[in-house]
């Protein structure tokens, strides 16, 4: 039962290289998000897909483009990768909704991408 | 002010001490209320989700104030393993999203 994948799990970029990070759930899960983690900020949201076929932005969307592929998949682009981006970058996915508000997160083990 | 704030600490406590941290949220909306903990280098894994009357769950209680808008946890009888660093989370009442808290950081000293 692999919950959240991501793959890769290490990645190393020189600034300018563009770049997509996978996301993958088994859970059957609706709604799945993908966040940044920088020493000092905590976890901040970049973009989430509340369902299949529909995505928005959060807390800083800048530099990044998403695409939910279908249920399972939800992935994460970098354009033009700047030294900013480096950073712990997770997915997450959720079985949420505004009935069952009290479902939790699951986190995949992160991408740890390095812009020289 | 931040939707979210926790104690950064490092909290350092010696093995089988009681430990408690605070959380402190500024959305009255806030609904949904978590605790995670982050092991180094690792993702964060939902400790547990946090009830308006309180839970348990062995030896980690979580507490709910909505009056003074701040969750609680307490570890009793702390273990070694209990090192990690420590997420307060909210969710605002009809939101997809949830705002995390900068953690704060636990070791447990032998």
């Amino acid at each position: 039962n692999a919950g959240v994948t991501q793959t890769p799990k290490f990645q190393v970029l020189k600034t300018g290289q563009s770049m997509t990070l996978q996301c993958a759930q088994d859970m059957n899960h609706n709604s799945m998000y993908w966040y940044r983690q920088d020493p000092g900020m905590g976890l901040r949201l970049i973009y989430y897909s509340a369902s299949e076929g529909t995505t928005d932005k959060g807390e800083v969307p800048n530099g990044y483009n998403v695409s939910r592929l279908n249920k399972r998949e939800f992935s994460l682009r970098l354009e033009s990768a700047a030294p900013s981006q480096t950073s712990v970058y997770f997915c997450a996915s959720s079985e949420v909704g505004r009935v069952n508000s009290n479902q939790p997160q699951h986190f995949g083990d992160g991408t740890r991408l390095s812009i020289l | 002010r931040k939707e979210v704030e926790q104690d950064p600490g490092p909290f350092n406590v010696p093995e089988g001490a009681t430990v408690a941290f605070n959380c402190t949220y500024s959305n009255s909306a806030s609904q949904s209320f978590f605790w995670y903990r982050q092991d180094c280098r690792k993702e964060p894994k939902l400790l547990m989700s946090v009830y308006s009357s309180g839970n348990e769950d062995g030896r980690f209680t979580a507490q709910l104030n909505r009056a003074s808008q701040y969750i609680s946890l307490l570890i009793r009888d702390s273990k070694l393993s209990d090192s990690a660093t420590y997420l307060c989370v909210v969710r605002n009442f009809g939101n997809e999203k949830l705002t995390f808290g900068t953690g704060t950081r636990l070791t447990i000293i032998p």
